[in-house]
């Protein structure tokens, strides 16, 4: 069946620091997609990025990055030089192809000046 | 471009009571899924809807039952209130079936006396 676990149930760092956000996954399919959810204090659920299983690249998007390791079954978002906004409840998701995606329990992320 | 749109903001109902829910797709978004967060979790998959069908269900009770229009807005409709089903619920609008970006909207805070 599939999981996803966020094991940090909250962090906090002081403003411009650096922080990894871990996600672990399980999925007995070999096609399968994960994905990263921000979701601030107004509750709205904001898209980060989508991830196939098959493409292994790490990616880089101004601040964020995401590590996808499939030999670990792991999927990490690291925030460099964290700034106060990047406050908020991050969730990592997994979907297989034609089915429900399995959000993560989220982790509590607290930027502070 | 108009996002996601949900009403009522804030619902309070007496347990045993019947709510409806009510979700606008992002414009040019033909795929409306629903889930329910409760405090502290990640949103959890109730349905999803596609060309005003039922095309995959989480594990929700009969409860639990929706549709959607042809202009692609649906409802989330919820009988026999429980306590338990007091919780945030989110809707999120996507291009066609699968494992797509989705966009949420801010949710229905429901509450259950």
């Amino acid at each position: 069946a599939q999981k996803v676990t966020q094991a940090q149930t909250e962090i906090s760092v002081v403003e411009k620091e650096d922080v990894t956000l871990d996600c672990v996954y399980e999925t007995r399919d070999t096609t399968y997609y994960l994905f990263w959810y921000k979701q601030p204090p107004s509750g709205e659920l904001v898209f980060l990025i989508r991830r196939n299983s098959f493409d292994e690249q790490n990616e880089i998007s101004g601040r964020y990055s995401w590590n996808f390791q499939k030999s670990t079954s792991s999927f990490n978002f690291t925030i460099t030089a964290s700034q106060v906004v990047d406050s908020a409840v991050y969730f990592c998701a997994l979907s297989e192809p034609d089915d429900k995606i399995i959000f993560g329990k989220g982790t509590r992320l607290h930027i502070l000046p | 471009d108009a996002g996601v749109t949900q009403s009522p903001t804030h619902l309070i109902k007496t347990r045993g009571q019947q709510v409806t829910l009510r979700c606008s797709p992002k414009s040019g978004h033909d795929t409306v899924s629903w889930y329910q967060q409760a405090l502290g979790q990640g949103p959890q998959f109730i349905f999803q809807y596609y060309e005003e069908e039922e095309r995959q269900r989480g594990n929700f009770p009969d409860r639990f039952s929706g549709h959607q229009f042809p202009n692609y807005s649906s409802e989330l409709n919820v009988n026999a209130l429980l306590l338990g089903d007091s919780a945030l619920y989110l809707c999120a609008s996507s291009l066609g079936q699968g494992p797509y970006e989705q966009y949420f909207g801010p949710g229905t805070r429901l509450t259950v006396t």
